[in-house]
């Protein structure tokens, strides 16, 4: 089946804390990104691979980081969490001009 | 720049048809995309214009104008199962997608 997985689902860290959300997808999409949604605030990116080792910024990046080492993996990385990033997060991939898949989403509380 | 403008909320009526709208002022404006998003749920495609006009599929169309800045997506015969957020996503260049915030439809019976 094809799918974008993403874990945990759930997560309930302190400020701090590093922490990876992983992102995987079995479609052989080249594009990849990273968005985080909030009440009033729509869905924002963050960060975007167009392919292996080419990462940008979305509109949001401040606080994070990402890789892609692998087609399949785009993990987010959040160094030291702090509870404006508690949020729900959402990995998406697409090929070409094509629409977006999204993963369930990972929602992360800071405290 | 990017703004994208849609109502908050809705509320229709099981069988009915509704119209959701959206305004955008996109650079490099390279298309529009309609999302559903059930609460707590991943969004998932409805519909794609990059051209002017209407675009159907089944229950669900989608309009665009390029000129006005304009799209609306049209649900007919309603669901139950259609209450959910719909998100307009106007696209920049060939990977850029900006989100709305997003319309929260209900539908009564």
């Amino acid at each position: 089946e094809a799918q974008v997985t993403q874990n945990p689902r759930y997560l309930i860290t302190v400020t701090g804390k590093k922490l990876t959300v992983t992102c995987s997808q079995n479609m052989n999409h080249e594009y990849m990104s990273w968005y985080r949604q909030d009440p009033g605030l729509g869905l924002r990116q963050i960060y975007y691979s167009m392919n292996v080792e080419v990462t940008d910024k979305g509109d949001v990046p401040e606080g994070y980081k990402v890789s892609r080492k692998e087609k399949r993996n785009f993990p987010l990385i959040l160094e030291s969490p702090s509870p404006n990033q508690t949020s729900l997060y959402f990995c998406a991939s697409k090929t070409g001009g094509d629409e977006q898949y999204f993963g369930p989403g990972t929602r992360l509380t800071v405290t | 720049g990017q703004n994208i403008d849609q109502p908050t909320e809705m509320t229709a009526t099981e069988g009915a048809i509704v119209q959701i709208n959206c305004t955008y002022q996109t650079s490099g404006f390279n298309g529009l995309f309609w999302y559903q998003q059930h609460a707590g749920e991943a969004p998932t495609f409805l519909s794609y214009n990059v051209l002017d006009g209407l675009e159907e599929k089944g229950r669900f169309s989608s309009f665009l104008s390029r000129s006005k800045g304009y799209s609306y997506l049209l649900l007919k015969e309603l669901q139950m199962k259609d209450s959910a957020s719909y998100l307009c996503a106007p696209r920049a260049g060939a990977n850029n997608l900006f989100f709305g915030t997003g319309t929260r439809l209900t539908v009564i019976p």
